[in-house]
């Protein structure tokens, strides 16, 4: 069965700074993606970056980045020049590309940026 | 933009009363997803729709729980009777074919408190 850790319940980081959110996540699977989903306080979630397992090179969105390291199963993500309006809820999930396709979520780490 | 849109947002009923919630996904989507997130933590599939057809509801309490979404487009997920470990936030999401790598839009939730 497939898992994902966030070993972070909170962060917090003033704003203009960088911020790195973990993930680890287990599967014996060779291929399957891995999301960052955002949810700010009282709205929606939406996607804020994506990974294929198969490509090497770290996805990148903006000011957010991921470093993904297969042969450790981790699954960070960067937030350079973090923003007020990065304060929100972050959950790494993981899908198969093999059988049943669904989300698994971590926990979640609630990230606050500072004025 | 577009969104998907969930009713009601909050809801209280006392234990034993019957539920339900409803989904607009994004218009011509065909995969449609209810998800349970209990506070502190990530978000559960409970029930995936292909067009009118459930693809996967393996995590689907169906002695209580119960989901439909006749024409393809909006869909109802109903709980009866409602019990107190029932208290969570329902997640609706929706996505243009089902891919895996696709985003998945999350409408805002419904919250239930079960008393």
């Amino acid at each position: 069965a497939q898992t994902v850790t966030q070993s972070q319940p909170e962060m917090s980081v003033q704003e203009a700074e960088t911020v790195t959110l973990s993930c680890t996540y287990d599967t014996s699977e060779s291929n399957y993606y891995l999301f960052w989903y955002k949810q700010p306080p009282s709205r929606q979630m939406i996607l804020v970056i994506r990974q294929e397992a198969y490509k090497q090179q770290n996805a990148t969105e903006n000011r957010f980045s991921v470093n993904f390291q297969k042969a450790a199963k981790s699954f960070s993500l960067k937030i350079s020049d973090s923003q007020l309006g990065d304060t929100a809820m972050y959950f790494c999930a993981f899908i198969r590309t093999s059988g049943t396709y669904k989300y698994i979520f971590g926990t979640g780490t609630r990230l606050k940026v500072l004025a | 933009e577009a969104e998907v849109a969930q009713s009601p947002r909050y809801k209280i009923t006392e234990k034993s009363q019957a539920v339900a919630f409803w989904c607009d996904p994004i218009s011509g989507h065909a995969t449609l997803y209810w998800y349970r997130q209990i506070l502190g933590q990530g978000p559960e599939l409970l029930v995936q729709f292909q067009d009118e057809s459930v693809v996967d509801d393996s995590q689907l309490p169906k002695d209580r729980f119960s989901a439909e979404r006749l024409k393809g487009v909006d869909s109802t997920l109903k709980i009866q009777p409602a019990e107190l470990g029932d208290s969570a936030m329902y997640l609706c999401a929706s996505s243009f074919t089902g891919r895996v790598e696709e985003t998945q839009y999350f409408g805002p939730g419904t919250r239930l408190l079960v008393l």
